[in-house]
């Protein structure tokens, strides 16, 4: 199972754009990107997934360059609702194992201030 | 919307007695995941079910925890007995499948261990 980097903390302001990176070395070919936010006492909520390239949505943009090897979680325009853990998870997709396994990190805890 | 209920929403026990989580996931989810998660830190998995088999439990302690899905729908995941370092939040997610798509979690169950 790849692992993944992403740094522990960050702090924004409102306003601005966030981009959170994570470093998957070790990616196999079928795996997929997947990024997670956490708000304190609730579960994860899904926000995006991507596998090459990128991949937008109503939150949300994701960067995969051609190696795969890291990503970036872009949040446009961030706000005090926005402060939460986002997670990167790289995994599924793999025909042969079918077991779906996913693997959560550290996480990075975003702070956006007024 | 469709949620994953999961239930007590916090439990409070004393050391050595026995503990038990529910978990109803989404309708038609056939992947069931348990995951442990200690304040401070990211969700650790401790079991994965598709249907009512189970996928994974590698990372579940199996001296004191158990889990089952009978029926292939709910689940439970009970502690006996339970310890100090048992108190945490214990996620449920579902998904469609094994190997796609979004987890969906519950809000989660907090344990406290006295």
């Amino acid at each position: 199972l790849a692992k993944t980097t992403q740094p522990i903390s960050m702090d924004s302001y409102e306003g601005q754009e966030v981009n959170i990176t994570c470093s998957h070395n070790n990616i196999a070919t079928n795996d997929y990107i997947t990024w997670y936010q956490q708000f304190p006492s609730q579960g994860p909520r899904f926000i995006i997934q991507g596998y090459k390239t990128k991949v937008t949505n109503e939150v949300a943009s994701l960067f995969i360059p051609a190696d795969r090897k890291s990503s970036t979680l872009s949040l446009p325009r961030v706000s005090l609702s926005d402060t939460a853990v986002y997670y990167c998870l790289v995994g599924d997709g793999t025909p042969s194992s079918n077991t779906g396994k996913l693997i959560f990190g550290q996480g990075t805890t975003l702070q956006v201030k007024p | 919307e469709a949620e994953v209920a999961q239930s007590p929403r916090y439990k409070i026990t004393e050391k050595s007695q026995a503990v038990a989580f529910w978990c109803d996931p989404i309708s038609g989810h056939a992947t069931l995941y348990w995951y442990r998660q200690i304040l401070g830190q990211g969700p650790e998995l401790l079991v994965q079910f598709q249907d009512e088999s189970v996928v994974d439990d590698s990372q579940l302690p199996k001296d004191r925890f158990s889990a089952e899905r009978l029926k292939g729908v709910d689940s439970t995941l009970k502690i006996q007995p339970a310890e100090l370092g048992d108190s945490a939040m214990y996620l449920c997610a579902s998904r469609r499948m094994a190997n796609t798509g979004e987890l969906f979690f519950g809000e989660g169950s907090r344990l406290t261990v006295l």
